[in-house]
């Protein structure tokens, strides 16, 4: 079936570094992508989203990047803080479901 | 402004034993989902309600999880004669119409001995 999966499990980052993490996904009717962050004993936490017909989107200090080419979703986090550690989702929507699909996750450690 | 609310937070239970965690939406919010968060895993889908109505509950695992949403407000997910592989966190998330961002709760995590 369809899949959201990580390159990485885990990414560790000096602190004022930059930081990407990367996702891949398999569903090419995918219409809506999502990466969240989720801290230890929270639910996920919205970052910033982007739909399949844009291929980049800037908030603040964070871009997402899309190449549906090759079905490829990167989170890029700029100037890390020790607040970005964390455990980042990526999920994917198909606009035919309601549902969202989830990446196992990445967990970034920020090193200071 | 309140968010997603879960309670309880935390719910040990017996195998066999049937628990209720409940979930408080965003206000306003139509749109409400329940998922499943095994350790170091990703959120799986469970249920889906718009309003209270059930519109896909395709990912329950199975005939023992039940829920329900009877004034399209308050949603309770229910979980019958509970194993072992039931343990895990349950989060719920609304959504408001005509978006696609949902909000999660904190989560409830279960343990199940």
């Amino acid at each position: 079936g369809e899949s959201v999966g990580l390159h990485l499990p885990t990414l560790s980052v000096q602190e004022g570094d930059n930081s990407i993490i990367n996702c891949a996904y398999s569903n090419s009717a995918s219409d809506y992508f999502i990466w969240y962050k989720q801290e230890s004993g929270k639910g996920p936490q919205f970052i910033i989203d982007i739909r399949s017909n844009m291929d980049k989107r800037q908030g603040q200090r964070v871009t997402v990047l899309l190449n549906k080419t090759v079905k490829h979703l990167s989170l890029q986090i700029a100037a890390t803080q020790p607040g970005d550690s964390a455990v980042y989702f990526c999920a994917e929507n198909d606009g035919g479901n309601e549902k969202l699909t989830f990446g196992t996750g990445t967990r970034l450690t920020i090193i200071p | 402004g309140a968010g997603v609310s879960q309670s309880p937070r935390y719910k040990v239970a017996k195998r066999g034993q049937d628990v209720a965690l409940r979930c408080d939406p965003i206000s306003g919010h139509v749109s409400l989902f329940w998922y499943q968060q095994a350790l170091g895993q990703g959120p799986e889908f469970l249920t889906y309600f718009q309003n209270e109505a059930q519109l896909d509950k395709s990912g329950l695992p199975s005939d023992r999880f039940f829920a329900e949403r009877p004034e399209g407000s308050v949603s309770t997910l229910k979980i019958q004669r509970t194993q072992q592989e039931d343990s895990a966190v349950y989060l719920c998330a609304s959504r408001k119409r005509q978006t696609n961002e949902q909000f999660f709760g904190p989560g409830t995590r279960l343990t199940v001995l």
